[in-house]
């Protein structure tokens, strides 16, 4: 098993562009979720998932969409990148089954100069 | 929706003495509480974890204590060793299946 891939690790992308963050996991997961992490903040749930074609809001989702259209991927897309978007952004999954925590993705790196 | 604070935000302990983290959360409907540890530039790693039918969980020098009424649970390590050194984050899930989590607590485990 590879567990949750996350690609890319780290991307620059300048203001206004959109870009996707891939999310892939082989466990068969019905959750996921997407973090990011700054300085102080922990983590911060943008969205997630309970299983395909159901998504909902986090705590930040604003200028984030996702989508949930297979059990295995779950991509973040940014409309038009902001530079307080800048952090490090971590996906996440779970079987629904109660009592089991989340494995996280290594993460991807996104600066918005 | 849940919110969870997590005390405190830095810890230092030296090498054989107990750390203790705190986190209170706020939805009475969360049922699972799991601790993380992440190492500078790695990903969180789940160490522990309780469910909420369960008072307290053990494993080695890690255990985990819940208070439902009080809506609070703890993290403590004993006899701490420097590779304890990290971050680490405590979360709830409650309503919706979200998982929240704490703002962190760096450990410094001193030699």
């Amino acid at each position: 098993n590879a567990g949750v891939t996350q690609t890319p690790k780290f991307q620059v992308l300048k203001t206004g562009q959109s870009m996707t963050l891939q999310c892939a996991q082989d466990m068969n997961h019905e959750y996921m979720s997407w973090y990011r992490q700054d300085p102080g903040m922990g983590l911060r749930l943008i969205h997630y998932s309970v299983g395909a074609g159901i998504t909902d809001q986090g705590e930040v989702p604003n200028g984030y969409n996702v989508s949930r259209s297979t059990t295995e991927d779950f991509p973040l897309r940014l409309l038009s990148a902001a530079p307080s978007q800048t952090s490090v952004y971590f996906c996440a999954s779970s079987p629904a089954r109660e009592g089991y925590g989340y494995t996280f993705g290594s993460g991807t790196r996104l600066t918005v100069v | 929706g849940e919110n969870v604070e997590q005390h405190p935000s830095t810890l230092s302990v030296q090498e054989g003495d107990s750390a203790v983290i705190k986190c209170t959360y706020s939805d009475s409907a969360s049922n699972y509480f799991p601790w993380y540890k992440q190492e500078l530039g790695k990903r969180p790693q789940l160490i522990i974890d309780i469910r909420s039918n369960v008072g307290e969980k053990k494993d080695q020098r890690i255990a985990v204590t819940l208070n439902k009424t009080a809506k609070h649970f703890s993290l403590h390590i004993t006899e701490t060793q420097p590779e304890d050194s990290a971050v680490y984050f405590c979360a709830a899930r409650g309503g919706g299946n979200k998982l929240v989590f704490g703002a962190g607590t760096i450990l410094r485990v001193k030699s």
